[in-house]
């Protein structure tokens, strides 16, 4: 079973450019969630999706935008990249309802900002 | 709002030696509670959760974690160390009353083990 797949797994970008970063889950959840990981921060929310077609604002949300293409499908872009969002994003998947399931995570995108 | 406390950003320990990561929550109302384990390079893996009955919970790889209520904690012991524990690990927490709710993690021990 693939679970949560992340693209890409690195990417090296010039400050101003802009990227999308996709995720795709296969376990039929409704829950998308994007998160960055920084070292000695542990990991922030960016932006959740509870359900199809609607999205939320997490901690840290400047400087994103989401779009929850379809039940499977929930992608994170960066308009235009600044050296402080280098990191690593995460993305995760749930399925509905109950706050006592786990969240299911991709492998990451390493994403480094010049 | 929920937080979650891990003292230690570091923990280093002897191959089978006790691993003791702690970790504490801030909550209004016990909350549901997650450990997460992160090896080098991958996403994180489930190690065990907490929601309601017994709160001894026994997880993957040996681990077990302690619900206290009236400490607000929620412990992760392994009885005795092996090199491929070596990880980051985290804790995590759900607001139980919320439907479609969100985690909120701790800021992650790294556990080293050493030979």
């Amino acid at each position: 079973n693939a679970g949560v797949t992340q693209t890409p797994k690195f990417q090296v970008l010039k400050t101003g450019q802009s990227m999308t970063l996709q995720c795709a889950q296969d376990m039929n959840h409704n829950s998308m969630y994007w998160y960055r990981q920084d070292p000695g921060m542990g990991l922030r929310l960016i932006y959740y999706s509870a359900s199809e077609g609607t999205t939320d604002k997490g901690e840290v949300p400047n400087g994103y935008n989401v779009s929850r293409l379809n039940k499977r499908e929930f992608s994170l872009r960066l308009e235009s990249a600044a050296p402080s969002q280098t990191s690593v994003y995460f993305c995760a998947s749930r399925s509905i309802g109950d706050s006592n399931q786990p969240q299911h995570f991709g492998d990451g995108t390493r994403l480094s900002i010049l | 709002a929920q937080s979650v406390t891990q003292l230690g950003s570091h923990v280093s320990v002897s191959e089978g030696a006790l691993v003791l990561l702690r970790c504490n929550y801030s909550s209004s109302v016990p909350p549901y509670l997650f450990w997460y384990v992160q090896y080098p390079n991958q996403g994180l893996q489930l190690l065990l959760k907490y929601t309601t009955g017994a709160t001894l919970v026994k997880g993957i790889n040996g681990f077990e974690a302690e619900f206290k209520k009236s400490e607000t904690s929620f412990h992760l012991t392994k009885p005795s160390a092996h090199m491929s524990d070596a990880a980051e690990y985290f804790c995590a927490v759900s607001d139980r009353e919320t439907s479609g709710s969100r985690l909120t993690f701790g800021e992650g021990t790294q556990l080293t083990v050493n030979p």
